[in-house]
């Protein structure tokens, strides 16, 4: 069964660009990766999905290397309002069964 | 688009007591999802739904925990009875395909058990 592994938290300022990895071994060959946001009291929010080299939406980058070991999600030009827990989560495609398995989250910490 | 909704949003019982968490998932969603979150950690999936079949259950406690979707739209989760470690919040997720790709989650439920 895959297991993900985050940094427990990070720490930023205004403007810059952040970088959250997560490690996800024994990843199944069609496993996607997908990365969540979730505020205080929320539930977790869609952000990015991706299954090899880069994905880009409008809020952010998922790179993912050639083994799919890890995955990092890429937060460009962060603000105070991204101060957030991220998750990963790995979708495992068994036939007609999905485990879905997320990381224990980042806490991510924008400062002025 | 209204999102997904749960009630109630806060439940404080006693152990050896009984609870219940409904859910409305988004209109035509298919697959829906039941997870705990105990604080600071990442949601755990309990029973996965499509349509009104459990697709999977693998990390129920059944011996305590019982889930239903009746005509494959509302949900409920059912805790009887309920132990200390079961405080937690509970989330409901909807997703349009059975494919967990973007999952919309509600609010959840905090439960508090004492």
């Amino acid at each position: 069964l895959a297991k993900t592994t985050q940094p427990i938290s990070m720490d930023s300022y205004e403007g810059q660009e952040v970088n959250i990895t997560c490690s996800h071994n024994n990843i199944a060959t069609n496993d996607y990766i997908t990365w969540y946001q979730q505020f205080p009291s929320q539930g977790p929010r869609f952000i990015i999905q991706g299954y090899k080299t880069k994905v880009t939406n409008e809020v952010a980058s998922l790179f993912i290397p050639a083994d799919r070991k890890s995955s990092t999600l890429s937060l460009p030009r962060v603000s105070l309002s991204d101060t957030a827990v991220y998750y990963c989560l790995v979708v495992l495609y068994g036939g007609a069964t999905n485990k879905l398995i997320f990381g224990t989250g980042t806490l991510l910490a924008v400062q002025p | 688009e209204a999102g997904v909704a749960q009630s109630p949003r806060y439940k404080i019982i006693e152990k050896r007591q009984s609870v219940a968490f409904w859910c409305n998932p988004i209109s035509g969603h298919a697959t829906l999802y039941w997870y705990q979150q105990i604080l600071g950690q990442g949601p755990k999936l309990l029973i996965q739904f499509q349509n009104n079949g459990v697709v999977d259950d693998s990390q129920l406690p059944k011996d305590r925990f019982s889930a239903e979707r009746l005509k494959g739209v509302d949900s409920t989760l059912k805790i009887q009875p309920a132990k200390l470690e079961d405080s937690a919040v509970y989330l409901c997720a909807s997703s349009g395909r059975v494919a967990a790709n973007e999952q919309f989650f509600g609010p959840g439920t905090r439960l508090t058990v004492l």
